[in-house]
């Protein structure tokens, strides 16, 4: 049963390329959550995502960034025109449901994508 | 917006001594869940807590959830090097997303 997928788990770019950063969920799980660490700091939320639904991208900027979850394959955050300060590691979780019950809104994480722009 | 605040940032402390890390809410949470992430790693969800005044224990680890529930804590007894890491409290958005707080870096001297 495996776990979050996240690939490539570390990505070098140059300012002006585009980053794509792919993510499986866990099996059986549905609901796709991006999130975004600076080094010594905390987890940004970013972005929320069900199979072909934006739930939630109150996180995200404005320009550049973009995020899907199509019915087949993995999530994917994307990145254009990458700068410096995009440097940063990318976390996506993944959970079952939301819902009252126990367990349900419980996110399990994958090991990041880890940008780094030059 | 919603928002958890949790300090304190960083705690450095003896190996054997106790450690704890708080968490609070302007508005009253529905539930808030720990997660801890080790250097280099990523976040590993701890607990869950869901009612008022709610205290759960995972071995040397005690979590409580407030009374009010606008408030958390996390308390170690008698850390260890292996408990080294951030230690993050999440609540539930309307929208269902988890909010983080800012994290506390727990590091221990052996």
């Amino acid at each position: 049963n495996a776990g979050v997928m996240q690939n490539p788990r570390h990505l070098v770019r140059r300012r002006g390329q585009e980053a794509r950063l792919r993510c499986s969920p866990m099996k059986g799980h549905s609901h796709v959550y991006w999130y975004r660490q600076l080094p010594e700091e905390g987890l940004k939320f970013m972005v929320y995502l069900q199979k072909e639904n934006i739930i939630d991208e109150s996180g995200m900027p404005k320009e550049r960034f973009s995020a899907e979850f199509p019915k087949e394959g993995p999530s994917i955050l994307r990145i254009q025109q990458v700068v410096r300060g995009d440097s940063a590691a990318y976390f996506c979780a993944s959970s079952p449901q939301i819902g009252r019950t126990s367990g349900a809104n419980v996110l399990t994480f994958g090991a990041g994508s880890r940008l780094t722009v030059l | 917006g919603q928002q958890v605040m949790q300090i304190p940032q960083y705690q450095h402390v003896q190996e054997g001594e106790d450690f704890t890390t708080y968490c609070n809410s302007s508005t009253t949470l529905s539930n808030i869940q720990w997660y801890k992430q080790r250097p280099g790693g990523h976040p590993v969800f701890l607990i869950q807590l869901v009612k008022s005044g709610e205290v759960k224990k995972q071995k040397r680890l005690t979590f409580q959830f407030g009374e009010a529930k606008k408030n958390s804590s996390l308390h170690i007894t008698a850390t260890q090097t292996t408990d080294v890491g951030t230690y993050f409290c999440a609540e539930r958005s309307n929208t269902g997303k988890l909010i983080f707080g800012q994290g506390t870096t727990l590091q221990v001297k052996p």
